[in-house]
């Protein structure tokens, strides 16, 4: 079974200013996909960035990144330059390998509500 | 469209009562998900379609909930009996096969007084 968790219920942060919201996971899979989503007060679900286990390099997406570290079993989103417009439910996501038990769906976490003050 | 169409977008029904929930996905895209979202909760997997095969199914709270997919169209989650535990807003999402992104649709909100 696999297993998404975000510990920080909220976070808070100044524009302009960088964040990390955190996302660890557990999985028996031997390769994944780790997924952020953006979810703002509109409840409208917005992709953000992809990470492949097997991707040697950190995802980026403009102002996202993703700070995978696979022995720690993490996949932090870090925003640089935070705006106004950031400020949303934060949801991580993993989907299983093919021919594994969790292929298919994707695993969301709890979320994180990030406030971006001015 | 574009995008990913659910209707009704807002659903007031009476405890006991059946509801339908349609879902449009992207044109192309083989893999559905019906997902359930309570206030300022995180996203609850009901049920996953491959084509109109449903692999995992796993996600059912109960026998009142059922969903079926006309080929590699439309979607239909059908409620019955809803209680108010019921209530929440219920999201589709659609992926190109069963890989990549979910694009997900506006929900679903259930009330059920």
């Amino acid at each position: 079974a696999q297993k998404i968790t975000q510990t920080q219920p909220g976070m808070f942060v100044q524009e302009k200013e960088a964040v990390t919201l955190d996302c660890t996971y557990d999985t028996s899979d031997p390769s994944y996909g780790l997924f952020w989503y953006k979810q703002p007060s509109s409840g409208e679900m917005i992709f953000l960035i992809y990470q492949g286990s097997y991707d040697q390099q950190n995802a980026t997406e403009g102002r996202y990144s993703l700070n995978f570290q696979k022995a720690r079993k993490s996949a932090n989103l870090v925003i640089s330059a935070s705006q106004l417009g950031d400020s949303a439910m934060y949801f991580c996501a993993m989907r299983g390998a093919a021919g594994g038990t969790s292929y298919g769906k994707l695993t969301f976490g709890q979320g994180t509500i990030l406030t971006v003050h001015p | 469209g574009a995008g990913v169409s659910q209707s009704p977008s807002n659903k007031v029904t009476e405890k006991g009562k059946d509801v339908e929930l349609r879902c449009d996905p992207i044109s192309g895209h083989t893999a559905l998900y019906w997902y359930r979202q309570r206030l300022g909760q995180g996203l609850e997997f009901l049920i996953y379609f491959q084509g109109n095969s449903a692999p995992d199914k796993s996600g059912l709270p109960s026998d009142r909930f059922s969903a079926e997919r006309t080929g590699e169209s439309v979607s239909t989650l059908t409620i019955q009996r809803t209680q108010q535990e019921d209530s929440a807003v219920y999201l589709c999402a659609s992926s190109l096969m069963n890989t990549g992104e979910l694009f997900f649709g506006e929900g679903s909100r259930l009330t059920v007084l």
